[in-house]
């Protein structure tokens, strides 16, 4: 089964820094897509960054960006010039290609506390 | 589109009481998932539909656990009798899955905080 793990339960980091979350997976697939989903304190699940396995390109998104460690099995974020918004619970998520495609494997996810 | 809409918000129930949790996808989606999220388990799935169809209900704790589709525009989950363990935020998710396979972002809605006392 796969699995998605976030060894930081929290992280502090000082406005317009830069901070990095770390996720690690366990899976069998080949091909599979990883993700980071924000939760603010408005319980709502935001998509922040996508990645697909096949791509050696990190994903990026503005002030985001992913480095993607395949053969490591590693999917960190890294977030550019922080801002008070971002102050957030992140998610690492996992998802297999083909048959239930649906399941998204969520780690325990990372409380980000941005100080001004 | 004004995105994934559930209802209620918030609900505060006695144990032993049915509780329904309701669902509107996103329109032309054609997948529709149920999360659960709580401190010790964080986010779980607990049940997913395909046009209309349940897919994959293994993460459903139990019988007291159901859910339904019975249109592409309506989805409950239903939980009778309730008990205290079942407080949680559940989350309904809808994507547009095509045959092919694809990144499918899941739109997650706002989530219904559920207190069983």
């Amino acid at each position: 089964a796969q699995t998605v793990t976030q060894s930081q339960p929290e992280m502090s980091v000082q406005e317009a820094e830069t901070v990095t979350l770390s996720c690690t997976y366990d899976t069998s697939e080949s091909d599979y897509y990883l993700f980071w989903y924000k939760q603010p304190p408005s319980r709502q699940m935001i998509l922040v960054i996508r990645q697909e396995a096949y791509k050696q390109q990190n994903a990026t998104e503005n002030r985001f960006s992913v480095n993607f460690q395949k053969a490591a099995k590693s999917f960190s974020l890294k977030i550019s010039d922080s801002q008070l918004g971002d102050a957030a619970m992140y998610f690492c998520a996992y998802r297999r290609i083909g048959g239930s495609q649906g399941n998204l494997i969520f780690g325990k996810g990372t409380k980000l506390s941005v100080k001004p | 589109d004004a995105g994934v809409i559930q209802s209620p918000r918030h609900e505060v129930t006695e144990m032993g009481q049915e509780v329904t949790l309701r669902c509107k996808p996103i329109s032309g989606h054609n997948s529709l998932f149920w999360y659960r999220q709580t401190m010790m388990r964080g986010l779980e799935l607990l049940i997913y539909f395909n046009n209309n169809v349940p897919i994959d209900d293994s993460g459903m704790p139990e019988d007291r656990f159901s859910a339904k589709m019975p249109n592409a525009s309506f989805s409950t989950l239903k939980i009778q009798p309730s008990e205290p363990r079942d407080s949680a935020v559940y989350f309904c998710a809808s994507s547009l899955v095509y045959l092919s396979p694809g990144i499918n972002e899941q739109f997650f809605g706002p989530g219904t905080r559920l207190t069983v006392l």
